[in-house]
């Protein structure tokens, strides 16, 4: 099972529309969680940490559920600037403290 | 904002050839990375260095690549001999906080191996 997954999509979406993407990690001891946007042929940039009671940033919530061990990203009121690829990073994973990186979810959004 | 540095932006080379890329991190940041990203593909841990010595390494770190601080600002990954599944965007990182802390990344560097 690979450490950190989440579906590629892409997921097209129009404007104003509603999107969450999940992500699952494999070891239960992880400790942090982020989603990062990385925009095409661009450097990775945080857009949120996520805690345990989860967390709300504008038009974006995410939340952690450790039981089930994934983590959720929703986009509420979308915009044609949301398009780029959303990451998925668990740290504490495998033993080891290093961020690990989900190979990411591509949003579309549409006019 | 301060923000992570890196140069060239992009580098071209033959196989087999030895490439320096560099790094300024954030001033005040403790933690350093190296990631990679081949193209279509998710961004992949290189390194971690701490304390002027490396703290963590994955598989992909072989004898081929090392890392060094040469001076208080500077933070480089060397590749000795290039092959052309070196071809990648190499990202460089750091953080204040090391563990549970987020990460700033460079902008890139964009190495094509021929």
């Amino acid at each position: 099972r690979k450490e950190v997954e989440q579906d590629p999509g892409p997921f097209n979406v129009p404007e104003g529309a509603t999107v969450a993407f999940n992500c699952t990690y494999s070891n239960s001891a992880s400790q942090s969680f982020f989603w990062y946007r990385q925009d095409c042929r661009k450097e990775p940039k945080l857009l949120m940490s996520v805690y345990s009671s989860g967390n709300e940033d504008g038009r974006f919530t995410a939340q952690l559920n450790r039981a089930s061990q994934y983590i959720s990203l929703l986009i509420r009121d979308s915009k044609l600037s949301d398009s780029a690829t959303y990451l998925c990073v668990v740290m504490g994973s495998g033993g080891s403290y290093i961020p690990t990186f989900g190979r990411g979810t591509s949003l579309i959004v549409h006019p | 904002e301060p923000e992570v540095t890196q140069t060239p932006s992009h580098q071209v080379t033959q196989m087999g050839q030895e490439v320096i890329l560099r790094c300024v991190p954030i001033s005040n940041h403790l933690y350093f990375y190296w990631y990679r990203q081949i193209l279509g593909q998710k961004v992949e841990f290189l390194v971690s260095f701490y304390n002027n010595e490396i703290s963590e390494k994955s598989e992909i770190f072989d004898d081929q690549f090392s890392v060094e601080r040469p001076d208080g600002s500077n933070f480089t990954l060397k590749i000795r001999s290039t092959k052309l599944e070196d071809s990648a965007m190499y990202f460089c990182a750091s953080s204040d906080l090391g563990a549970g802390e987020k990460l700033f990344f460079g902008s890139g560097t964009q190495l094509s191996v021929l």
